[in-house]
């Protein structure tokens, strides 16, 4: 079965730092561009970052711009997201996405909450 | 940035009722619009892409529809498994969700 398996979240202090992975298994992973998503307690969702298939091509959330970066290993199928100089609002669950052929949406991973809180 | 803005922000309904939802992007985003579900809980679910293509495996009752910058999801006929809140989404530059519609069955 073709799905994504993420790992990583928790809570963190203010102006810390936290690390998610995401695992894909069973599908070719390095076709597609891989996005991260998040969704705050209550609230709707909101694209963080994505990159090219290569690694080569990035895009990040503005408000992230600075603070987060990510990155990919084709070899071991797997998709990060470093978060450093976390904040109270980035508080939100963050799923790994695949981008399907046209862009859109088309694989989730489970979620991982990510709690900054002091 | 490109706005998405979508309609009701609830709704409620019975059984077998058709029902439809509208997302109103802020200027032109040609078809590129998906619309998810989401169950709470769970991480959201592709049902419709560029406007009006069904993902596989999701059921016929669902349908996408636009005109101009509106765009439409529709449930024919509302089953209780329908309960859930759906977002439009836009991709034709970066990506911006609208704010959501939760859908109750009476």
């Amino acid at each position: 079965e073709v799905q994504l398996v993420q790992s990583g979240g928790g809570l963190v202090q203010p102006g810390g730092s936290l690390r998610l992975s995401c695992v894909d298994y069973g599908s070719t992973f390095r076709s597609y561009w891989m996005s991260w998503v998040r969704q705050a307690p209550g609230k709707g969702l909101e694209w963080v970052a994505n990159i090219r298939q290569d690694g080569r091509e990035k895009y990040l959330l503005a408000s992230v711009v600075g603070r987060f970066s990510i990155s990919r290993d084709n070899a071991k199928n797997s998709v990060y997201l470093q978060m450093n100089s976390l904040r109270v609002e980035d508080t939100a669950v963050y799923y790994c996405v695949r981008e399907g052929g046209g862009a859109f949406f088309d694989l989730w991973g489970q979620g991982a909450l990510v709690t900054v809180s002091s | 940035d490109i706005q998405m803005t979508q309609s009701p922000s609830t709704l409620s309904a019975f059984v077998g009722d058709r029902v439809t939802i509208t997302c109103r992007a802020s200027q032109s985003i040609s078809s590129w619009l998906a619309w998810y579900q989401q169950k709470p809980g769970k991480a959201p679910k592709l049902l419709i892409y560029k406007a009006s293509t069904l993902q596989s495996g999701v059921p016929s009752r669902f349908s996408g529809s636009e005109s101009g910058t509106e765009f439409t999801l529709t449930i024919s006929s509302l089953q209780p498994e329908d309960s859930a809140t759906y977002y439009c989404q836009q991709y034709k530059t970066h990506y911006s969700f609208g704010q959501g519609t939760k859908v109750e069955i009476k």
